[in-house]
Order: structure tokens, then C-alpha cells, then sequence
């Protein structure tokens, strides 16, 4: 069966400092991979996919099949990056997300 | 385009009562699923549907229920609501498997 952990419940750091979040899953066919954030009581939002390769609001992420992983990497945080991130599988038949528990990040002035 | 939109905001129910949860997008997405937020626990998926007339169970099902008359609509029935199913609930969809999922805002129902 499918599986997605985040090691880290809680990631806190500075303003400007770089801030990974790992994420590694189980699934024995192709993943596909998202990250998603959700700031303080909002909707979750679709951050990356590992299929388009794109920067958004200056977070990365690269998939290493051979480590399954999907670590989400920004170089400098920013306060307004402080949010709840969510890494997710997609399996295929109905087309079902996975989710990770969670990590909450935190960065501070 | 309103999104996916969920209603209410937030509900409290005392043990046993039955509500439905709303969901409606107006996307014209194929694919639409209920997932319940812990904390801790990540999101789990509860049912989903791959279209109209179509829908599965998802990793927590149990005293659940859903159906899928139309497009638009995707409401998550509570059968016997039950002091484990205080949570927060998303609705998502997806037009299809080349596109992420977009999230309702989300139902905060406490059963007490």
C-alpha cells in the first residue's frame, strides 16, 4: 500500500535562513508527487507537482526515485512562508491522493 | 468560476444526529473527494468519485455516505454522527489526472 511520511512535525527558522521539508513515500508503481500548503485556517493549495519541475514562490522540489523522496527546498524564508505544508502521492486507479501528516513551518523575524 | 465551494463553514452536532456536508464546483471536474483533517494525521481520504453516477471508498469510509447525481455536486452525508468524526472536512476536485486538486475552504464540525 501507498505511504507518505513527513519525518518533521514542526520545522522553525529564521527569516533568510534555507529551509528544507523531506518528504518519502512507498509505492511500487510511478508516483506522482505534490506538495501542498495551507496557511492559518485557509484552504489547502497546490504549491508544486513534481511533473511540471517549476519554482513557485521560490520553492523547489525534485523527486529521487532511487531514494523516494520529494523534499520540498526554499534557499531563503520568508515570514509569509510560515504555513502548514502537506507532501500527497497520487495513485493510479481512482485517481486517489495520499497524504502525508503534515509539517508546520514556522519562520521568524 | 466560484471554486469548490463547501457548506457550512461550521457545524456542531450532538451525538447521533445525521447532517449532510455540501460540496459544489463549478469546474465541470470529473473528479471530486471528501477527505477529513486531524491533527498529527495529515488528511485522510473518507470516498471520491471519478464522475457522475461513480463513487469509491477511501481509506476511512465509516459512517460515511455520498452520491454523485451530478457534476457539480458532491455532498458527504454523517449517517450517526459520532464524537471521532469532530474534524475538519475538504472537498476537493480535479478535471483529471494531468492537473492538481483544487480544495474547498472547509467544514469544521464538532459532534459532542
Amino acid at each position: 500500500a501507498q505511504r507518505v511520511t513527513q519525518p518533521e512535525k514542526l520545522l522553525s527558522v529564521f527569516k533568510g535562513a534555507p529551509v528544507e521539508l523531506k518528504c518519502n513515500y512507498s509505492y511500487s508503481g510511478s508516483p506522482e508527487l505534490f506538495w501542498y500548503v495551507q496557511y492559518s485556517r485557509q484552504r489547502l493549495q497546490l504549491l508544486l507537482r513534481h511533473i511540471s519541475r517549476e519554482s513557485i514562490k521560490g520553492f523547489t522540489a525534485d523527486l529521487n526515485k532511487g531514494e523516494t523522496s520529494f523534499h520540498l527546498k526554499k534557499p531563503f524564508a520568508q515570514e509569509e512562508d510560515s504555513a502548514m505544508y502537506y507532501c500527497a502521492l497520487r495513485t493510479g486507479a481512482g485517481n486517489k491522493l495520499t497524504f502525508g501528516g503534515g509539517t508546520r513551518v514556522l519562520v521568524k523575524p | 468560476n466560484a471554486g469548490v465551494t463547501q457548506t457550512p463553514k461550521f457545524q456542531v452536532l450532538k451525538t447521533g444526529q445525521s447532517m449532510t456536508l455540501q460540496c459544489a464546483q463549478d469546474m465541470n471536474h470529473e473528479y471530486m473527494s471528501w477527505y477529513r483533517q486531524d491533527p498529527g494525521m495529515g488528511l485522510r481520504l473518507i470516498h471520491y468519485s471519478v464522475g457522475a453516477g461513480i463513487t469509491d471508498q477511501g481509506e476511512v469510509p465509516n459512517g460515511y455516505n455520498v452520491s454523485r447525481s451530478t457534476t457539480e455536486d458532491f455532498p458527504l452525508r454523517l449517517l450517526s454522527a459520532a464524537p471521532s468524526q469532530t474534524s475538519v472536512y475538504f472537498c476537493a476536485s480535479r478535471a483529471g489526472t494531468r492537473y492538481g486538486y483544487t480544495f474547498g475552504s472547509g467544514t469544521r464540525l464538532t459532534v459532542v
